[in-house]
């Protein structure tokens, strides 16, 4: 167990509504990213936040947002759901080292 | 832009015989390689991080290299509970990680 935890584990959304993700980081880590994993795919890069700012982003349009708080926990919003949504959504925490601690994974299924 | 490739796409061994998994990579300024383990459902399992050309690090029966274009992950004589999907990642400048597509090892008895 790496300590950080996702949730919820499931969720079935309506095309065009928004989601709500949410990540606890290991304790001691200050730096949360947040992947999509598609079927038989490796995880793409969304975004990472260090100490409440958003400080790396990969290519995902601004429909997909975040946050994190001042515990270091994090959430992952998506607005207008479009059906390529439908993935795996990773959390990853890391501290000092640059190596990351992957939670269990929301599984969201857009229909 | 970053780009990382394994292979193969699925490897079948038996039981105890050794092989080697590759990850080509092409990233702006190296901060980090990984390589990480994924169970169907799960999230990846972290494994090892290599930051530099000739460095090498071991966990059980798993080592992992490292060169200027390309990564190895070595498996001697694997049992079936090594079987998964084996993830490479890097991460380049922005502090942006691309991941491949894994390989997938099945370990046969």
């Amino acid at each position: 167990e790496t300590g950080v935890t996702q949730s919820p584990t499931h969720l079935i959304k309506t095309r065009g509504q928004q989601v709500t993700l949410r990540c606890s980081s290991q304790s001691g880590h200050n730096t949360v990213s947040w992947y999509q994993q598609a079927l038989g795919q490796g995880p793409q890069f969304i975004f990472q936040y260090y100490r409440e700012e958003e400080n790396g982003r990969g290519n995902f349009p601004p429909r997909f947002s975040g946050l994190q708080f001042p515990n270091y926990s994090s959430e992952l919003n998506v607005n207008a759901l479009e059906l390529d949504d439908s993935a795996l959504y990773l959390c990853a925490s890391s501290g000092r080292a640059t190596e990351a601690f992957f939670g269990q994974g929301t599984r969201l299924t857009v229909v | 832009e970053d780009q990382v490739t394994q292979s193969p796409e699925a490897l079948r061994l038996q039981e105890g015989e050794s092989s080697s998994l590759n990850c080509s990579y092409t990233v702006s300024g190296l901060r980090g390689l990984f390589w990480y383990r994924q169970d169907p459902g799960k999230g990846p399992e972290f494994l090892f991080t290599l930051y530099s050309a000739g460095e090498e690090k071991e966990k059980e029966r798993l080592k992992a290299t490292l060169t200027k274009k390309e990564s190895f992950l070595h498996i001697t004589a694997p049992k079936p509970e090594d079987s998964a999907t084996y993830l490479c990642a890097v991460r380049g400048g922005y502090q942006k990680v691309t991941f491949g597509t894994g390989t997938k090892l099945q370990v046969i008895p």
